[in-house]
């Protein structure tokens, strides 16, 4: 069975820029969450979306926003882009938004911001 | 691929011995735990989940223990093998909210 599948796996980008990362949750999920991992931290959250709408948001800018689709994929979309945003950017789906159920990763969007 | 914690804490074993890895969560109210695997490049590999309603639950090779007491969770893997060496976080989750919290991390270097 497919697991969590992001793409790209690896983005350059530069300061100013918009970048938009992708997420296909495992098939049966309805719940998505993105979360920031930056080098040598454990992951931080950024959002949850079950049947597309937002249901939780983490201690990020506005220029951070994203959308969940009805397949259950997700878009995260990143405005203005900061040196500090350099993080692996991970996806994570489960099967509702309820708090006591496993959420499973994918492997992430690495990106660098030059 | 790119190393996920060049300065996290590690724990260094022998092939074969048993390891136990630690963590203290913050949260009191905390009612659901999982532990994540996470080898160089890959994302969080979910390994095993305990709720607060239980003291011990074991899997194939992993063991996890909670005490609630002290806020503490303990990850013992038996028969350590080189395929284990990654780093390892726990989470912990409430009821109510959206986002798992996860701790520091441990490195685990399983010696051949």
């Amino acid at each position: 069975d497919a697991g969590v599948t992001q793409s790209p796996t690896h983005l350059i980008k530069t300061r100013g820029q918009h970048v938009t990362l992708r997420c296909s949750p495992i098939s049966g999920h309805k719940s998505v969450s993105w979360y920031q991992q930056v080098l040598g931290q454990g992951p931080q959250f950024i959002f949850q979306y079950y049947e597309k709408e937002e249901r939780g948001r983490g201690n990020f800018p506005d220029r951070f926003s994203a959308r969940q689709f009805p397949n259950y994929s997700s878009e995260l979309n990143v405005n203005a882009l900061l040196l500090g945003d350099s993080a692996l950017y991970l996806c994570a789906s489960s099967t509702d938004s309820y708090s006591n159920q496993p959420q499973h990763f994918g492997d992430g969007t690495r990106l660098s911001i030059l | 691929g790119e190393s996920v914690g060049l300065h996290l804490p590690t724990l260094s074993v022998q092939e074969g011995d048993n390891s136990i890895i630690n963590c203290a969560y913050s949260n009191s109210a905390s009612d659901y735990f999982i532990w994540y695997k996470q080898e160089s490049g890959k994302g969080p590999q979910f390994i095993i989940d305990i709720r607060s309603n239980m003291d011990k639950r074991q899997g194939q090779r992993v063991t996890v223990l909670l005490n609630k007491t002290v806020k503490h969770l303990s990850l013992q893997i038996a028969a350590t093998q080189p395929g284990d060496s990654a780093v390892y976080f726990c989470a912990e989750i409430y009821t109510g909210r959206r986002a798992l919290t996860f701790g520091s991390g441990t490195r685990l270097q399983v010696q051949p």
